[in-house]
């Protein structure tokens, strides 16, 4: 079984619609989790931490499951510029250097 | 601008070649990593270093030789690479005071080919 997985898409989305993406992952002692987000052919960068209550920014909502090992983010009234790769993420430790481990993606693309 | 720098950001090298990839961070980070993407496969993770001390080698082939002396630089020496190790190759650096949720930042990458 992969460590973090998702559905790779692509999601084709209107714009202003909602859209929700899921991922699962393995190692039941990760401790922090995190959406990235990947343009093509550029870096990822850190779209939101996830925490165990579930948090909000502006448009997008990250939830977390630990009983089920599966975290989800949710794009409201989704823009043309939402349009990318987003990366599911975990890390194992809670203190120190550890390095992330990614999801192959969700390709996202928002249509006018 | 970004708070960390890769050079070069493309290369095309042959398999008897040597050379190195440069990462450097100046955003204090204690922590700098080596991460890998193929096309379609997730970002791997290759190297860990904190501290300036290798703290993960994620079971990479000894032809990725990485350096790490000081903690705002980080290398990755490439000697007789193979046609499938061509790929984006990133590096990133945190802060990692403890609590583990700090945020990894990204250098633009090297895209890596291998002829």
């Amino acid at each position: 079984r992969k460590e973090v997985e998702q559905d790779p898409g692509p999601f084709n989305v209107p714009e202003g619609a909602t859209v929700a993406f899921n991922c699962t992952y393995s190692n039941s002692a990760s401790q922090s989790f995190f959406w990235y987000r990947q343009d093509c052919r550029k870096e990822p960068k850190l779209l939101m931490s996830v925490y165990s209550s579930g948090n909000e920014d502006g448009r997008f909502t990250a939830q977390l499951n630990r009983a089920s090992q599966y975290i989800s983010l949710l794009i409201r009234d989704s823009k043309l510029s939402d349009s990318a790769t987003y990366l599911c993420v975990v890390r194992r430790a809670k203190g120190g250097a550890d390095g992330l481990t990614f999801g192959k993606g969700t390709h996202l693309i928002i249509q006018p | 601008e970004t708070g960390v720098t890769q050079t070069p950001r493309h290369l095309v090298m042959g398999m008897t070649n040597k050379k190195s990839l440069k990462c450097e961070q100046h955003l204090g980070h204690n922590a700098m990593y080596w991460y890998k993407q193929s096309a379609k496969k997730p970002l791997e993770l290759m190297f860990v270093y904190n501290f300036k001390e290798q703290t993960e080698n994620n079971s990479v082939p000894s032809r990725f030789s990485p350096e790490c002396p000081n903690s705002s630089h980080l290398f990755l020496h490439l000697h007789t690479l193979q046609p499938e190790d061509s790929a984006l190759y990133l590096c990133a650096s945190s802060q990692d005071g403890g609590r583990g949720d700090t945020e990894a930042f990204f250098g633009q990458g090297t895209r890596l080919t291998v002829v």
